[in-house]
């Protein structure tokens, strides 16, 4: 199967930059999302990858490297508002393959 | 804003009970599915539907089925609930065709518990 690996938790401070990575395997893929989902809630579209380099939108920038097999979420200027669990997907052909979620705690 | 609503946020079910988790979107999606979310396992497709009355089966279908009798409304059936399917169950939609880069849009999720 894919496997999608990410880390299940991490820490940061309020205001700091935070990365959070996912390796993927590369056979067949053809994309890669970020979502975020706060506690008991519907999970919500950050980004979609699909060419090598850096997409930025705001305080959130994502990047891609398809040869590696890696992506990260780059979280700038952190507020209390961004805890969450951020969840990376890659697309294999029509599928989503989802990694266990990052759980990040900001901290004041 | 597309949303995807599912009826039950809390259900609590004995084992052998027959759940019904209904799904229903209000954007006009082709495509419909059902995960379910466990900590540390991350999401797991269990079935999708391209179209109406057509279903196919995900990653982890065994001891559940679907029904999609309607575009908008996407219904994930447990004949006969056990413990093991005590975990938290994600509808999603996605616009049509077959695109890998359609973006998924989840309902809130319905937190099943079987005793």
């Amino acid at each position: 199967g894919q496997n999608i690996d990410q880390p299940t938790e991490m820490t940061a401070t309020e205001g700091a930059i935070v990365q959070i990575n996912c390796t993927y395997q590369t056979s067949g893929f053809n994309g890669l999302f970020w979502y975020q989902q706060h506690a008991g809630e519907a999970p919500t579209f950050l980004s979609y990858n699909v060419l090598d380099g850096l997409e930025e939108k705001g305080r959130f920038s994502s990047f891609l490297s398809r040869s590696k097999g890696y992506s990260y979420l780059l979280l700038k200027e952190l507020q209390m508002k961004d805890s969450a669990s951020y969840l990376c997907a890659a697309v294999y052909g029509q599928n989503f393959v989802f990694g266990p979620g990052t759980r990040l705690s900001v901290l004041p | 804003d597309v949303k995807v609503t599912q009826s039950s946020r809390y259900l609590v079910k004995r084992t052998g009970e027959k759940v019904f988790l209904e799904c229903v979107q209000d954007m006009d999606h082709e495509n419909m599915f059902w995960y379910r979310q466990d900590p540390g396992l991350g999401l797991r497709l269990i079935y999708f539907s391209y179209d109406v009355k057509m279903k196919e089966k995900g990653d982890i279908p065994e001891g559940y089925s679907v029904s999609r009798e309607k575009k908008e409304r996407f219904s994930l059936i447990l004949e006969s609930a056990s413990t093991n399917q005590t975990s938290m169950y994600l509808c999603a939609s996605s616009l049509s065709g077959k695109s890998g880069a359609n973006v998924l849009t989840f309902g809130a999720g319905s937190r099943l518990t079987v005793l």
